[in-house]
C-alpha cells in the first residue's frame, strides 16, 4: 500500500525557522509535492521535487532523498500568516497517474 | 484569469437524492482530479482523469462516478448520496500527466442527512 507520514502538529515563534518532515512508501515515484492550506481553503501548491536535493524558493525550500523516501519542507523568517497545515504528496503509484497526500502537518506560528 | 470553478459550495441534501457536483477549468489542463478531506484523514482521491474520456479510480471511488467528455469539465455524480459522503471536496487540475503543480477548486462543502 502507500504511506505517507508526518507529523500531526507543530509549534514555532515569529522569526523562527521550522522543518516539517515527510516520509513515503508508494509504489512507483514521479514527484513530491508540498501544498500549504490555510483553514477552510484550498490547498495551494509551494514546491516540488523529483530529484534528490535542495529546491530553494525564497523563504521556503524543500529537500529530497528518493533512495531515503524522505522530504523536508524548511519554513525560514516565519510569520504569522504562515500559520496552515501543510501537505506532503507524492505522485506514482502502479500507473504513475496518482496523487497521495499525507494527512498534513498543521502549523502554528506565536507571535 | 486561470481558475478551477467548483459548483456549489455548499450542499445540503437527503439520502438516496441524486447530485452533481461541477468542476470547469479555464487553463486547458489534461489531468483533473477529486478529492474529499475528512478530519483525520487528509485528502484522499476519488477518481482522476488523464484526458478527456480516460478516466481512473483514486483510493476512496465507492459511491462516485466522474465523466470527462470535455476536457474543461470533470463533474463528479453521487447517484445515491449517503451521510457517510458528508465531507469537503475538491477539484483539482493540472498539465500534463498530473505530475506538475495542480490548481485546487474552492471546494464544496456536502452534507447528506
Amino acid at each position: 500500500g502507500q504511506n505517507i507520514d508526518q507529523p500531526t502538529e507543530m509549534t514555532a515563534t515569529e522569526g523562527a525557522i521550522v522543518q516539517i518532515n515527510c516520509t513515503y512508501q508508494t509504489s512507483g515515484f514521479n514527484g513530491l509535492f508540498w501544498y500549504q492550506q490555510h483553514a477552510g481553503e484550498a490547498p495551494t501548491f509551494l514546491s516540488y521535487n523529483v530529484l534528490d536535493g535542495l529546491e530553494e524558493k525564497g523563504r521556503f525550500s524543500s529537500f529530497l532523498s528518493r533512495s531515503k523516501g524522505y522530504s523536508y519542507l524548511l519554513l525560514k523568517e516565519l510569520q504569522m500568516k504562515d500559520s496552515a497545515s501543510y501537505l506532503c504528496a507524492v505522485f506514482g503509484g502502479s500507473t504513475l497517474g496518482r496523487l497521495y497526500f499525507g494527512r498534513g502537518t498543521q502549523l502554528t506560528v506565536w507571535p | 484569469e486561470a481558475q478551477v470553478t467548483q459548483n456549489p459550495r455548499y450542499l445540503i441534501t437527503v439520502t438516496g437524492k441524486k447530485l452533481t457536483v461541477t468542476c470547469s477549468q479555464n487553463m486547458n489542463h489534461e489531468y483533473m482530479s477529486w478529492y474529499r478531506q475528512d478530519p483525520g484523514l487528509g485528502l484522499r482521491q476519488i477518481y482522476y482523469s488523464m484526458n478527456v474520456e480516460v478516466t481512473d479510480k483514486g483510493d476512496v471511488p465507492e459511491g462516485y462516478k466522474v465523466s470527462r467528455k470535455e476536457k474543461r469539465n470533470f463533474p463528479l455524480i453521487l447517484e445515491s448520496p449517503s451521510p457517510n459522503q458528508t465531507s469537503l471536496y475538491f477539484c483539482a487540475s493540472s498539465k500534463g500527466q498530473g505530475n506538475t503543480e495542480a490548481f485546487f477548486g474552492q471546494g464544496t462543502r456536502l452534507t447528506v442527512v
